[in-house]
């Protein structure tokens, strides 16, 4: 089945870092890609997503490219700052059936000043 | 707008007891699904309602159900609780069945002792 990975948490980085959260995907025909963030306490919000191969995903300063060929939607902001620290979720769903999201495990960012 | 609202927030229930929680959709979406989110995981796909129907389902036990109402609203009911059945459990709304983009509520955090 579909599935999700991405790499563990926590990242620890310091305002005005760069920040890669790498995630990669498994899943048949042509899957749709989300990021998703946590703050603390809070429900899910749609952080950015992609629809098809080589698309790039961007709102807030983050950004993710949609990358067919190594199955990939890397999450990247070129300065984080303390309010970014959240849990940020990747995440696929796909057309036709029922509508369905599959979501990695998380990755819990934390930005220190 | 309001967005998607969820309740009760929190709720505690006793092994093998029922629970229902309850969600309303973003005016004009008519699509509900509802996760399970475990602590320090990714949320998990339950149900998906569209038009008063179950659309889909995820790796679930009949003991929890959902219903949708004529107004769109949701319940998610539990029966004969067990403790891993302690779980934030989000409600999600979307335009139609086919939409990508699903707004997340809140959640209700059920805890069973």
């Amino acid at each position: 089945g579909d599935s999700v990975t991405q790499m563990e948490g926590p990242v620890t980085l310091s305002e005005e870092a760069f920040l890669t959260i790498n995630c990669t995907y498994t899943a048949t025909g042509y899957p749709s890609l989300f990021w998703y963030v946590q703050y603390p306490g809070e429900g899910l919000q749609l952080l950015l997503k992609a629809t098809k191969a080589d698309d790039k995903g961007s709102n807030k300063g983050f950004e993710a490219t949609y990358r067919k060929e190594t199955t990939s939607f890397h999450l990247e902001k070129g300065s984080v700052q303390v309010s970014d620290s959240a849990v940020y979720f990747c995440a696929l769903s796909k057309s036709g059936g029922y509508q369905k999201v599959t979501f990695g495990t998380g990755t819990k960012l934390q930005v220190i000043p | 707008d309001a967005g998607v609202t969820q309740s009760p927030t929190h709720l505690i229930k006793t092994r093998g007891q029922h629970v229902t929680l309850r969600c309303s959709p973003i005016s004009g979406h008519k699509s509900v699904s509802w996760y399970q989110q475990v602590l320090g995981q990714g949320p998990q796909f339950i149900f998906q309602y569209y038009e008063k129907e179950e659309r889909g389902r995820g790796n679930f036990p009949d003991r929890f159900s959902a219903r949708q109402f004529p107004n769109y609203s949701s319940e998610l009911n539990v029966n004969a609780l067990l403790l891993g059945d302690s779980a934030l459990y989000l409600c999600a709304s979307s335009l139609d069945q086919q939409t990508y983009e699903q707004y997340f509520g809140p959640g209700t955090r059920l805890t069973v002792t």
